[in-house]
């Protein structure tokens, strides 16, 4: 069973400041994926950033970076030049492979509340 | 511009009384999902739909139903609400070709 990681329940940051949110996973899949989605306190949950596992380099999305350790099973979010609407809920999530009628199973892990601050 | 939209946003039903939360989507995705999201807690998928086929999560209880009469809509029936059922339900959409998934912004619903 997949099982996604997050250690911090919440982070504080400077406006401006870069901040990395850190996701641990655990598979046994050889192909995956790993996605982060921002949750404000409106409820939608908006995807930010998609990992391949066979993907050679790292995903960027604008301010948002992915920093894909395979070996270390890590994809720990960065947010650059933080901003007040950064603040908000930040879920990984990991894609299970080969789900039976299609689709894209999404396993997310407890999240990260993101507060930014002048 | 393309969107998943959720209807009500907010619903308030009495225990035991049917519920029907509605999503609709113009992106044309042959995927729809919905999860529910418990106060403070991660999504957990219910079940979903591909094309019109559903596909039900082993853990999902009988009390959740759902039906998609066409690509654009799908919903969720609560046949018999519990306290335990106040939550945030997400509907979103994906296609086969790409991963990610695109969520409307939720309903909120209450049990009393």
């Amino acid at each position: 069973a997949q099982k996604i990681t997050q250690t911090q329940p919440g982070m504080f940051v400077q406006e401006k400041e870069a901040v990395t949110l850190d996701c641990t996973y655990d598979t046994s899949d050889q192909s995956y994926g790993l996605f982060w989605y921002k949750q404000p306190s409106s409820g939608e949950m908006i995807f930010l950033i998609y990992q391949g596992s066979y993907d050679e380099q790292n995903a960027t999305e604008g301010r948002y970076s992915l920093n894909f350790q395979k070996a270390r099973k890590s994809a720990n979010l960065v947010i650059s030049a933080s901003q007040l609407g950064d603040s908000a809920m930040y879920f990984c999530a990991m894609r299970e492979e080969g789900v039976t009628g299609g689709g894209n199973k999404l396993t997310f892990g407890t999240g990260t509340q993101l507060k930014v601050e002048l | 511009d393309a969107m998943v939209i959720q209807n009500p946003r907010y619903q308030v039903t009495q225990f035991g009384k049917p519920v029907t939360l509605s999503c609709s989507q113009t992106l044309n995705h042959n995927v729809m999902y919905w999860y529910q999201q418990k106060s403070s807690q991660a999504p957990k998928l219910l079940f979903h739909y591909y094309d019109k086929d559903f596909n039900n999560e082993a853990d999902t209880p009988d009390n959740f139903q759902s039906r998609r009469p066409n690509t654009s809509f799908c919903f969720l029936d609560i046949r018999s609400p519990g306290l335990g059922d106040a939550a945030m339900y997400l509907c979103a959409t994906s296609t086969q070709a790409r991963y990610e998934q695109y969520f409307g912004p939720g309903t909120r619903l209450t049990v009393t």
